[in-house]
């Protein structure tokens, strides 16, 4: 099975900051690997899909990127309403298997 | 406008069941793959599963095989996820989710979440 890492486990940032969330697969993934942001009470949502692909709505601060087993989510210019928990997602595109990832909590500095 | 609508919080005993409800609307139901994820208390998501869009087939996480059904009801856009046997462990937040269609594949839809409780 593939295994989903993510660094940090929390960070805390200030406002205008740049922040960055790594997340590492087990084995290779191409690029099959979604970010998701949930706030405390709330589900998550979907911000950014098959590693680099901002969905459509998600501010343009946040960006993904990497391939293969190495990938990072960055917030450029942090505003208040993305203080969250972000959440990686592996997915097998032939086969029925997701993984989530651990999961990253920024907090206010 | 795309709406998935759960049932409400549920509190059962050890060694229960409970059946959660996912009412869809705004899009053709039977189009899409359906999911349901969980989250225990200050703990991560967990995917529990995969329902088709015709119903016909479903693929569980091998944590939950055989205590988990999903299920959906085409007549009324519903999906349905039971799991048997509960435990405290079950104690959690159980989201429905939508797949997304196209070349991709992430939950770009996602219900308000179901409390269960299992207490004694």
């Amino acid at each position: 099975d593939i295994q989903m890492t993510q660094s940090p486990s929390s960070l805390s940032a200030s406002v205008g900051d740049r922040v960055t969330i790594t997340c590492q697969a087990s084995q290779g993934i191409v690029n099959y690997l979604n970010w998701y942001q949930q706030k405390p009470g709330q589900a998550p949502k979907l911000l950014i899909k098959d590693a680099s692909h901002l969905v459509t709505g998600v501010p343009s601060r946040f960006s993904g990127g990497g391939s293969g087993t190495q990938f990072t989510l960055t917030i450029s210019g942090l505003q208040p309403e993305d203080f969250a928990t972000y959440y990686c997602q592996y997915y097998d595109f032939s086969l029925p298997l997701f993984t989530f990832g651990p999961g990253t909590k920024v907090v206010i500095k | 406008q795309v709406h998935l609508v759960q049932s409400g919080a549920e509190v059962r005993k050890p060694g229960a069941s409970v059946n959660v409800s996912c009412k869809t609307s705004g899009y053709s139901f039977s189009n899409f793959y359906m999911h349901w994820v969980r989250q225990a208390p200050g703990q991560g998501l967990e995917w529990m599963g995969i329902i088709t869009p015709s119903g016909d087939s479903t693929t569980y996480a091998q944590k939950f095989q055989g205590r988990v059904a999903m299920t959906r009801d085409t007549s009324t856009s519903t999906v349905y996820m039971e799991l048997s046997r509960l435990a405290s462990e079950d104690s959690a937040v159980y989201f429905c989710a939508r797949e997304s269609s196209g070349s991709y594949r992430a939950f770009d839809v996602w219900g308000q979440g179901t409390m269960v409780a299992v207490s004694s």
